[in-house]
């Protein structure tokens, strides 16, 4: 079967820096996105990553390794407004997005 | 404005009940999407369609039907309600772009007694 695995809850500190990890196993793979979900709200989109390396967008970078079946969103300069829950999804061989149960990231002071 | 709209944003209904669920778009995009949230779960997509004349079943599509009615209009129906159908429904879209990015809508919370 398919599946996507992702921490449920994670906690940091503001100004910190956090990593959030996603190991995934599907059939095929087309590329693999990170969505940003603030709560009662939609989800929003953060990164796409299709090739193996570090993509940089300001204070989120996501990494992908294709042979690994692994990514990471890496969050720097955290602020209180990045507490949200953080989705994981990957696009399978039929161009279906395969969706982690995402992990809530909380911020303290 | 948006530009993916839902409606209702929340509804609460009783069992055996027909509910519809309409979502329109000013995005210009073909695909549309209907997606169901729960606690601890991933998005589970229901029905999806890439243009007026294509209407396609999801993970989950028993109990729930749709209406492709414009490019602009995607509506989900639930024709007889049961508790386990409460959740958090949303709708999204996206382009024949690279990324296929989904664009949501703000999400309806149905709560079936």
């Amino acid at each position: 079967g398919q599946n996507i695995d992702q921490p449920t809850e994670m906690t940091a500190t503001e100004g910190a820096i956090v990593q959030i990890n996603c190991t995934y196993q599907t059939s095929g793979f087309n590329g693999l996105f990170w969505y940003q979900q603030h709560a009662g709200e939609a989800p929003t989109f953060l990164s796409y990553n299709v090739l193996d390396g570090l993509e940089e967008k300001g204070r989120f970078s996501s990494f992908l390794s294709r042979s690994k079946g692994y990514s990471y969103l890496l969050l720097k300069e955290l602020q209180m407004k990045d507490s949200a829950s953080y989705l994981c999804a990957v696009m399978d061989s039929n161009y279906q997005l395969i969706w982690g149960a995402g992990t809530k990231l909380i911020i303290k002071p | 404005d948006a530009d993916v709209t839902q409606t209702p944003r929340n509804r609460i209904t009783k069992t055996g009940k027909r509910i519809m669920l309409e979502c329109s778009q000013t995005k210009g995009h073909d695909r549309m999407y209907w997606y169901r949230q729960d606690p601890g779960l991933g998005l589970r997509l229901i029905y999806y369609s890439f243009d007026v004349k294509d209407i396609n079943k999801g993970e989950i599509s028993d109990g729930y039907s749709v209406s492709r009615q414009a490019q602009a209009k995607f509506s989900l129906s639930l024709e007889s309600a049961i508790p386990n159908q409460t959740a958090l429904y949303f709708c999204a879209t996206s382009g024949t772009g690279d990324t296929g990015e989904l664009f949501f809508g703000e999400g309806s919370r149905l709560t079936v007694l």
